[in-house]
């Protein structure tokens, strides 16, 4: 089992914003390790969304936007849009496992 | 322009073996480690082990280790995961990723999946 958790969904309206939390423990985000982001459309392969807790690697658009604070990370996407609708997991560092990479339990966005 | 190619589609039966092979492109092959992750169907990503195709130095998730073999040729810039004595529990999309080391490493590039059917 996972040492991110996140909800199983969220929601919401076009042109809303919604919030996606990652929540990690002090072994991996409350230690200080970034965390990183990735959107899977259906069907598709995982894409980096956001890397290093708040950057955006070229060509995503500035509608996502990445923070963290103390053991927790979040996914904010403004101005839902309907291609926004996919899976997103959190990734960090955990140094109490063996496993280092871990990856969050993911969330599907819904676009109502 | 980074890709990651994959092999194609498997259908196996229990017991049988497999190589999946993830070829990488656009970049020096050898100064980045490529990455494993399993996603069986309808769930989450799990990281399975990573290489160095500089020198084949290999780590692997506990829970993996055993269970399958990661490895590497430089000269075709090509990983592989070895999957061994299969099991209906293999089934799933398995994806190769290229590390991208930082102060909290991460996967930058993918490979477009190779999906496993393991079935009598």
């Amino acid at each position: 089992q996972s040492v991110l958790t996140q909800p199983p969904s969220v929601s919401g309206a076009p042109g809303q914003r919604i919030t996606i939390f990652c929540t990690g423990s002090d072994s991996n985000i409350g230690a200080g390790y970034d965390v990183h982001w990735y959107q899977q459309l259906p069907g598709t392969a995982p894409k980096l969304l956001i890397y290093d807790t708040t950057n955006r690697p070229s060509g995503v658009p500035d509608r996502f936007s990445g923070s963290k604070s103390g053991t927790s990370a979040s996914l904010a996407i403004t101005g839902l849009q309907a291609e926004d609708e996919a899976d997103y997991y959190c990734q960090s560092y955990d140094r109490s496992v063996n496993a280092n990479y871990v990856f969050g339990t993911g969330t599907k966005v819904t676009v109502l | 322009e980074v890709q990651l190619v994959q092999s194609g589609a498997e259908v196996k039966k229990p017991g049988e073996s497999l190589k999946i092979s993830c070829q990488g492109s656009g970049y020096s092959f050898t100064t980045h480690w490529i990455g494993w992750v399993r996603q069986m169907p309808g769930k989450g990503l799990e990281w399975m082990g990573i290489i160095n195709p500089g020198d084949s130095d290999t780590r692997y998730m506990p829970s993996f280790e055993g269970q399958v073999t990661i490895s590497a040729d430089k000269s075709i810039s090509t990983a592989y995961l070895q999957l061994i004595s299969l099991k209906a529990s293999d089934t799933a999309m398995y994806y190769c990723a290229r590390l991208k080391v930082a102060s909290t490493d991460y996967f930058d590039y993918w490979g477009q999946g190779s999906p496993v059917t393991v079935s009598s």
